[in-house]
């Protein structure tokens, strides 16, 4: 029964590029949910997606960064022309579809380090 | 705006001892509060849960209690060993709202 996963577990860019994170929501999971912790800090929500469908991204950045989840395939973090203040954690979160009552807890992945040199 | 403040950023505590950390929210609409462990290079693991309907929460050493007058929730580590030496998080939601607010986290450590 895999939770969560996330690659690449490390990720290192130069100044520009892009970067891409890819996140496998559990089995059976419909919901996905993107954090960014920058060092010594708390989870920042950025952006929750279902299937096809950006629910909510009042976290994400307004330049530079999109989210997706397509029918098939994880959900993609981009994050284009990459800075050094990107370097961070980015987490990825999965919970089962909303059955209209009780709380959907989140399932988090390992996680991708992201390095902007 | 943050939400959810928790304090305090780190804590240091012996074996044995009562590791306590306290959370404080401003949203009244918020009404599920679960603290996350995360050890370092893994994600948030969901430790315990409460719902405001209750004052007091209790799973094994882990304790939640929880005052909905002052808009306050702690967690309680008792008898505090140094496996549980790891980042907590308090957060806060809406009842069957995916949007969960996050702490800035509690570094602890528990000395041998």
């Amino acid at each position: 029964n895999a939770g969560v996963m996330q690659n690449p577990r490390h990720l290192v860019r130069r100044r520009g590029q892009e970067a891409r994170l890819r996140c496998s929501p559990m089995k059976g999971h419909s919901h996905v949910y993107w954090y960014r912790q920058l060092p010594e800090e708390g989870l920042k929500f950025m952006v929750y997606l279902q299937k096809e469908n950006i629910i909510d991204e009042s976290g994400m950045p307004k330049e530079r960064f999109s989210a997706e989840f397509p029918k098939e395939g994880p959900s993609i973090l981009r994050i284009q022309q990459v800075v050094r203040g990107d370097s961070a954690a980015y987490f990825c979160a999965s919970s089962q579809i909303s059955r209209g009552a009780g709380y959907n807890e989140q399932f988090f992945g390992p996680g991708t380090r992201l390095t902007v040199l | 705006q943050q939400q959810v403040k928790q304090s305090p950023q780190s804590l240091i505590v012996q074996k044995g001892g009562i590791s306590i950390i306290n959370c404080a929210y401003e949203n009244t609409a918020f009404d599920y509060f679960p603290w996350y462990q995360q050890f370092p290079g893994k994600g948030p693991a969901l430790l315990i849960a409460i719902r405001p309907d209750v004052s007091e929460k209790k799973e094994g050493r882990f304790t939640i209690s929880f005052n909905k007058s002052a808009k306050q929730f702690s967690l309680h580590i008792m008898d505090s060993q140094p496996g549980d030496s790891a980042t907590y998080f308090c957060a806060a939601s809406k009842y069957n709202n995916n949007d969960m607010r996050f702490g800035a986290g509690t570094r602890l450590t528990v000395k041998p």
